[in-house]
């Protein structure tokens, strides 16, 4: 069965330190999103990606990145982990681009920053 | 911007009790609606939708109505059971935004034997 995998699915850093996040579907979905998700804020988004190569900032994105080098990955980088973003991320994927598409999303991965 | 506020929680019922979380939203174009769920330890899976004005959404016993006139999309369900028990998050998105969507801050629900 298709599915959407977070890698690790917790973790521990430090202040300062670079972190990357893993996330790959089997899917073959060209969109994929990156939100946290905080207490009193549901989930954010943070970047996205409608295709290889292709990238877009949402709506919280300053201290992290992402790159799409193919249809299946798309990893999440903290470039200076702050303990500000200590978080639950989620990764979620989608067929096509239309508002009314379902999101399919991967089991979250929680990180602590120290 | 878009936005969309849901009724604060946590909420508590007993088994078969009726539920309603309430969901209000704020759009520039005619958004989808969704009601997203949250079971302990999970991701989110889509629970129902609504794309268009008075179309109603339904899954599992739960129904939403797309309310344009009042910018509302309350969940509904006649009779919980226990395995009910997750976090319900109601969600827009735009057409102009193209699948962005936008969260409410989510209602963690509690049924009770």
């Amino acid at each position: 069965d298709a599915e959407i995998t977070q890698s690790p699915r917790h973790k521990i850093t430090e202040t300062g330190r670079q972190v990357t996040l893993a996330c790959h579907q089997t899917w073959n979905h060209n969109n994929m999103f990156w939100y946290r998700q905080d207490l009193g804020h549901g989930l954010r988004l943070i970047h996205y990606s409608y295709g290889v190569h292709d990238t877009n900032k949402g709506e919280v994105s300053d201290g992290y990145s992402v790159s799409r080098s193919n249809t299946e990955d798309l990893p999440l980088t903290l470039e200076s982990a702050a303990s500000s973003q200590t978080s639950v991320y989620f990764c979620a994927s989608s067929e096509t681009a239309e508002s009314y598409n379902e999101q399919f999303f991967g089991p979250g991965t929680r990180l602590t920053v120290l | 911007g878009d936005s969309v506020t849901q009724m604060e929680g946590p909420v508590t019922l007993s088994e078969e009790a009726f539920l309603t979380i309430n969901c209000t939203y704020t759009a520039t174009g005619y958004p989808s609606l969704f009601w997203y769920v949250q079971y302990p330890g999970e991701g989110l899976q889509l629970l129902l939708k609504a794309t268009k004005a008075d179309d109603k959404g339904s899954n599992k016993g739960f129904e939403a109505t797309y309310r344009k006139e009042t910018t509302s999309f309350h969940l509904e369900k006649g009779s919980v059971q226990v395995s009910d028990s997750a976090v319900y998050f109601c969600a827009l998105s735009d057409i102009q935004g193209a699948q962005k969507l936008v969260f409410g801050q989510g209602t963690r629900l509690t049924i009770n034997p």
